[in-house]
C-alpha cells in the first residue's frame, strides 16, 4: 500500500516569511496529491490539489510542486500571516485506489 | 448550500455503551467515508462505502460497524465503546468520475469515553 511521509513535524517562521513542507510517496501509481489545512477543532479544508499531470500549481500566496521521477511534492507558502497556523496534511492517491493516505501533519506556527 | 453534516458535534458516551455517530450530505456524492483522529494525528480511514459497496479497512477494529441506507445518509456505530476510542469522528464525501477528486469533510463528532 501507499506510503506518505511528512517533514518537518513543526515549523515556525516569522511573519511574512515562507514556509516550505515537504512529502515523500511510495506508490509510483498514485497521481493525486491533495493539501490540507486544520485549524484545532476544525474539519480538513482542501487548499490546493495537483494532479500527476502537471508539475506545478499556484493559487496566490500557496503553490505545490510535484516531482514524479523522485516521489516527493511540496507545499510552499509565501508571505505568511498568522492566521496561516493551523496544522497542514499532504495526501496522495491513485484513481483506482480511491482513499487518500495522509501524511502525518507539519504543525505551522506563524509568529507575529 | 451543498454541504456534509455531522451530528451530534459533542458525544459523551460510558465505556461498553453502543454509539451512532451519523453524517448526511447534500453533494449526491456517491462515495462517503468515515475517518478517526486522535489529537496530534492524521485522519485514519476506518472504511467507505462505494455506492452501496462497503470497503472495510484491514485494521478496522469489529467495534466498529457502518451504515448507509441511502446514499445522503451514513452512520458509524461503535458497539462497545473503549476509552482508546475516544476521537474526532470525520465524515468525508467525493464523488467517483473514474479519477480521484477532492474529498469534502464534515465538521466532525468528538466522542468522549468515560
Amino acid at each position: 500500500g501507499e506510503n506518505v511521509e511528512q517533514h518537518p513535524s513543526t515549523l515556525s517562521v516569522q511573519e511574512g516569511d515562507s514556509a516550505v513542507i515537504k512529502c515523500t510517496y511510495s506508490d509510483s501509481a498514485s497521481n493525486y496529491f491533495p493539501w490540507y489545512k486544520q485549524e484545532l477543532g476544525k474539519r480538513p479544508q482542501l487548499i490546493i490539489d495537483i494532479r500527476s499531470n502537471v508539475g506545478e500549481k499556484k493559487d496566490q500566496r500557496i503553490a505545490v510542486t510535484l516531482n514524479k521521477t523522485a516521489k516527493h511534492f511540496s507545499l510552499h507558502i509565501t508571505e505568511t500571516q498568522p492566521e496561516d497556523s493551523a496544522v497542514y496534511f499532504c495526501a496522495a492517491s491513485s484513481g483506482s485506489a480511491r482513499q487518500l493516505t495522509f501524511g502525518s501533519g507539519t504543525q505551522l506556527t506563524v509568529l507575529p | 448550500d451543498a454541504m456534509v453534516i455531522q451530528n451530534p458535534r459533542y458525544q459523551v458516551t460510558q465505556f461498553g455503551k453502543p454509539v451512532t455517530l451519523s453524517c448526511s450530505q447534500t453533494l449526491n456524492h456517491n462515495v462517503m467515508y468515515w475517518y478517526q483522529q486522535k489529537s496530534s494525528q492524521a485522519p485514519k480511514l476506518l472504511f467507505h462505502y462505494y455506492d452501496k459497496d462497503f470497503n472495510n479497512e484491514a485494521d478496522t477494529p469489529d467495534n466498529f460497524q457502518s451504515r448507509r441506507p441511502n446514499t445522503s445518509f451514513c452512520f458509524l456505530d461503535i458497539r462497545s465503546p473503549g476509552l482508546g476510542d475516544a476521537a474526532m469522528y470525520l465524515c468525508a464525501t467525493s464523488q467517483d468520475r473514474g479519477h480521484f477528486n477532492e474529498q469534502f469533510f464534515g465538521p466532525g463528532t468528538r466522542l468522549t469515553v468515560l
